[in-house]
């Protein structure tokens, strides 16, 4: 079965700009949840979708969104981005809400 | 404030021997862990789990322990090989997910030969 698919690997965009990353999940997983990783914060959740509805949210401001698709797969948009908005978008699903399997990621740096 | 907390950031351990990981945590809502691995470049990969219901779970070479009145829980690798090395992550979860999950900030794992 393929994993967790998420597109791109790499970006980089200027400041004020927006930025939309793409995750796929594992085949019949649900629920997709986004999480950001920087050296000095970790690994913080940003917000967890199923059946197209956001089921929860981290402690993000308003600039960071996401949606899901009929097919569960997931868009992030962060807008007016900021040099702190530097890190590693991680994405997961999971079929249960507790196991949650991840991708590997886009790095996304902002300059 | 840390809710998880991984005191160690790093721990070297010779190959063959016994790898020995440690995870607090201050919320008692949390009923869930997990342990996740984390080589650099990748997504953590899911490695074990526990419910609060039980005190231990084992999976091959991996045991995860829970002490629930000590709030703590621990990882262990035997017999660690080289391919463990990487940066291991302790997470926890609350009844129904209602905050998705929330991580330590890991212990790099050094499996020397």
């Amino acid at each position: 079965k393929a994993g967790v698919t998420q597109t791109p690997r790499y970006l980089i965009k200027t400041r004020g700009q927006q930025v939309t990353l793409s995750c796929s999940p594992i085949s019949g997983h649900r629920s997709v949840s986004w999480y950001q990783q920087t050296p000095g914060q970790g690994l913080q959740f940003l917000f967890e979708y199923f059946s197209e509805t956001q089921r929860n949210k981290g402690n993000f401001p308003g600039r960071f969104s996401g949606r899901q698709f009929s097919n569960s797969r997931s868009e992030m948009n962060v807008s007016t981005l900021e040099l702190g908005d530097s890190a590693l978008y991680l994405c997961a699903s999971s079929l249960s809400f507790y196991e949650q399997y991840f991708g590997p990621g886009t790095r996304l740096t902002v300059t | 404030d840390q809710q998880v907390k991984q005191n160690s950031p790093s721990l070297s351990v010779q190959e063959g021997r016994i790898s020995i990981l440690n995870c607090d945590y201050t919320n008692s809502m949390f009923d869930y862990f997990l342990w996740y691995k984390k080589y650099p470049a990748e997504g953590p990969t899911f490695l074990i789990s526990i419910s609060s219901i039980k005190d231990k779970n084992e999976d091959g070479r991996f045991t995860v322990f829970l002490n629930k009145s000590a709030k703590h829980l621990s990882l262990h690798i035997v017999p660690s090989q080289p391919g463990d090395s990487a940066v291991y992550f302790c997470a926890a979860r609350s009844g129904g997910g209602a905050d998705g999950l929330t991580f330590g900030k890991g212990t790099h794992l050094i499996i020397q030969p």
